[in-house]
């Protein structure tokens, strides 16, 4: 049984671009949220997806945006790309949005 | 969301000892809290989960105690092994859904 699994691992762009992360979340789960986790910090909540729609939003600037497909596979999607947004992006899912939340390895992010 | 420096606490324990990492939680409405355990380049990896209505939950070699009235967890690691060396976060839940808010993180080294 597959974990969350996320693509790509490793990222570099240039300041100004749009960047699409994805993630598949494990068997089972509808539940996907997404962190952000600067070097040497936490992870921060970005915001959660259930049944295809953003049902939490952390203090995060609406360049981030996301999406839910069926299948509840997600996407993250940041534009106008800053340096400060390189970091460790954290897919979790889970069987509903109140229980434990399962990460996959993350994309690293390098904005330059 | 949390704001935390480049320069985490560290505990640093002989092999076969056991360990106790404390953490304060921000919010006395949080009714959910999660322990987790995050190896370089990886994501979190859950460990253990308390509710907001125990003081008390066992794992293997793992526990986690839960101080409502300091709002104050902690989480003991029992014969602490080599492969237990990791950045170990504790996150609370401030509401229903995904938004777990996340400790600043203690780095744990077990000694030989």
């Amino acid at each position: 049984d597959a974990g969350v699994t996320q693509s790509p691992t490793h990222l570099i762009k240039t300041r100004g671009q749009q960047v699409t992360l994805r993630c598949s979340p494990k068997s089972g789960h509808d539940t996907v949220s997404w962190y952000q986790q600067a070097l040497g910090q936490g992870p921060q909540f970005i915001f959660q997806y259930y049944e295809e729609e953003e049902r939490q939003r952390g203090n995060f600037p609406d360049r981030f945006s996301g999406h839910q497909f069926p299948n509840y596979s997600s996407e993250l999607n940041v534009n106008a790309l800053w340096l400060g947004d390189s970091a460790l992006y954290l897919c979790a899912s889970s069987p509903n949005p109140n229980t434990e939340a399962f990460f996959g390895q993350g994309t690293r992010l390098t904005v330059v | 969301g949390e704001s935390v420096g480049l320069h985490l606490p560290t505990l640093s324990v002989q092999e076969g000892d056991n360990s106790i990492i404390n953490c304060a939680y921000s919010n006395s409405a949080s009714d959910y809290f999660i322990w987790y355990k995050q190896e370089s380049g990886k994501g979190p990896q859950f460990i253990i989960d308390i509710r907001s209505n125990m003081d008390k939950r066992q794992g293997q070699r793992v526990t986690v105690l839960l101080n409502k009235t300091v709002k104050h967890l902690s989480l003991q690691i029992a014969a602490t092994q080599p492969g237990d060396s990791a950045v170990y976060f504790c996150a609370e839940n401030l509401d229903y859904g995904q938004n777990f808010v996340f400790g600043p993180g203690t780095r744990l080294s077990v000694l030989p």
